[in-house]
């Protein structure tokens, strides 16, 4: 079974500076996606950044890039000039291609001190 | 309105109450998705549906009932359930089942089993 890990609970981080989320998932597959997903106090969901596992090169949106180290199953998410309203709880997804149930990792909760 | 939207946002119940969760989807997507976020735990899949049709049901206790009247609408029908069911309750959507597409969350309905 797929699982997904995020080794870190909570992350603090100053406002106008980069922070770095971790994840790490486990999977036979070799055709899969992966996501970042954001979850501000509000509660709504959403999507961050998303990386397809056959792209070498790492999907960056913006102040968000990601480090997807195949090899290494891993799949990290640095912001960059962190801001307030990036403040929420971030969690790491997969998928894989053919299938959609997405696995979730138990989420990194980001304090942006101003 | 727009996205994904659930009613109601906070709901609390007895244990030999029934309710219903709604969902609704304005995206034209075919694939929608219930989700149980309890605290510090990852996102668990409760059910899919794809066309109308229940794809998925992770071993989901059958005090929940879903509905899928349409590819618009989803429900989830709940009687009889216990204090470990509360929990935050996520609709989500996809235009596809497979493939990169995207899940799209709903706000979520915050349901309290008293």
């Amino acid at each position: 079974a797929q699982t997904v890990t995020q080794s870190q609970p909570e992350m603090s981080v100053q406002e106008a500076e980069t922070v770095t989320l971790s994840c790490t998932y486990d999977t036979s597959e070799s055709d899969y996606y992966l996501f970042w997903y954001k979850q501000p106090p509000s509660r709504q969901m959403i999507l961050v950044i998303r990386q397809e596992a056959y792209k070498q090169q790492n999907a960056t949106e913006n102040r968000f890039s990601v480090n997807f180290q195949k090899a290494a199953k891993s799949f990290s998410l640095k912001i960059s000039d962190s801001q307030l309203g990036d403040a929420a709880m971030y969690f790491c997804a997969y998928r894989t291609y053919n299938n959609n149930d997405m696995r979730f990792g138990a989420g990194t909760r980001l304090t942006v001190k101003p | 309105e727009t996205g994904v939207t659930q009613t109601p946002r906070h709901l609390v119940m007895g244990m030999t109450n029934k309710k219903s969760l709604k969902c609704e989807q304005h995206l034209g997507h075919n694939a929608m998705y219930w989700y149980k976020q309890s605290a510090k735990k990852p996102l668990e899949l409760m059910f899919v549906y794809n066309f109308k049709e229940q794809t998925e049901n992770n071993s989901v206790p059958s005090r929940f009932s879903p509905e899928c009247p349409n590819s618009s609408h989803l429900f989830l029908h709940l009687h009889t359930l216990q204090p470990e069911d509360s929990a935050l309750y996520l609709c989500a959507s996809s235009q596809e089942l497979a493939g990169p597409d995207t899940q799209y969350f709903g706000p979520g309905t915050r349901l309290t089993v008293l």
